[in-house]
């Protein structure tokens, strides 16, 4: 039971232009939403986070939508460059027994020079 | 100074044996987490202490026990290892139970591979 979704394994993006992370949510219990950046070899690393109560959270080149309606949320990257070339995963959290928090399965971005 | 740490980076090992990974963190934070990325890429929870009390056991085969000693260290000791215990597992921290706008902070991760 995948209660959250990243349908896309990978996206490829030229430098410069926006990349768009999109994931999809089953359980409206859930309150918080975060997006992870994981390089090989190491361990995800925190990247942003929306509350259910709003719709929109930037941080530099990174925003995150949320449609609560669509339950779905996405991320977006602006400029794209190289450095960001990871595994995104996104992930969600609730008062769904003792605040577990769900993650996607992740989406592999390659960014290209 | 790494913030969440996990020892070995790299462990390979024999089905039927017993091994532990072990997990300390220096942030201060209460909560400490055991996750397993399976081979579809998946990060699923297995453990969570707050303040050395378990607060979130998932299904996971009793083969596997976390051990808490202080709010900063937490071991996963493994019993009569399987094929299907290949993984890579990933220790993380935060402060507070669950993940509000924070998030976790996570280790590096240990990748087992039972052969």
């Amino acid at each position: 039971d995948q209660q959250v979704k990243q349908n896309s394994p990978s996206l490829s993006v030229q430098e410069g232009r926006i990349s768009i992370l999109n994931c999809d949510y089953t359980n409206s219990m859930f309150d918080y939403f975060l997006w992870y950046k994981k390089y090989p070899a190491e361990g995800p690393t925190f990247l942003i986070s929306i509350s259910s109560i709003k719709d929109k959270n930037e941080d530099g080149r990174f925003t995150v939508f949320l449609n609560k309606s669509a339950k779905h949320l996405s991320l977006h990257i602006v400029p794209s460059q190289p450095g960001d070339s990871a595994v995104y995963f996104c992930a969600a959290s609730g008062n769904t027994g003792g605040f577990k928090t769900i993650f996607g399965a992740g989406t592999r971005l390659f960014v290209k020079a | 100074d790494t913030a969440v740490s996990q020892t070995p980076k790299y462990l390979v090992t024999q089905m039927g044996n017993d091994k532990s990974i072990k997990c300390e963190q220096n942030l201060g934070h209460d909560t400490m987490y055991w996750y397993k990325q399976d081979s579809k890429k998946f990060l699923k929870i297995m453990f969570s202490y707050n303040n050395k009390e378990l607060i979130i056991n998932e299904t996971v085969p009793n083969r596997f026990s976390p051990k808490s000693p202080d709010k900063a260290h937490l071991n996963l000791h493994i019993n009569s290892l399987e094929l299907g215990d290949s993984a890579v597992y990933f220790c993380a921290s935060s402060q507070g139970v669950g993940q509000r706008s924070g998030g976790y902070t996570f280790g590096s991760g240990t990748r087992l591979t039972v052969v």
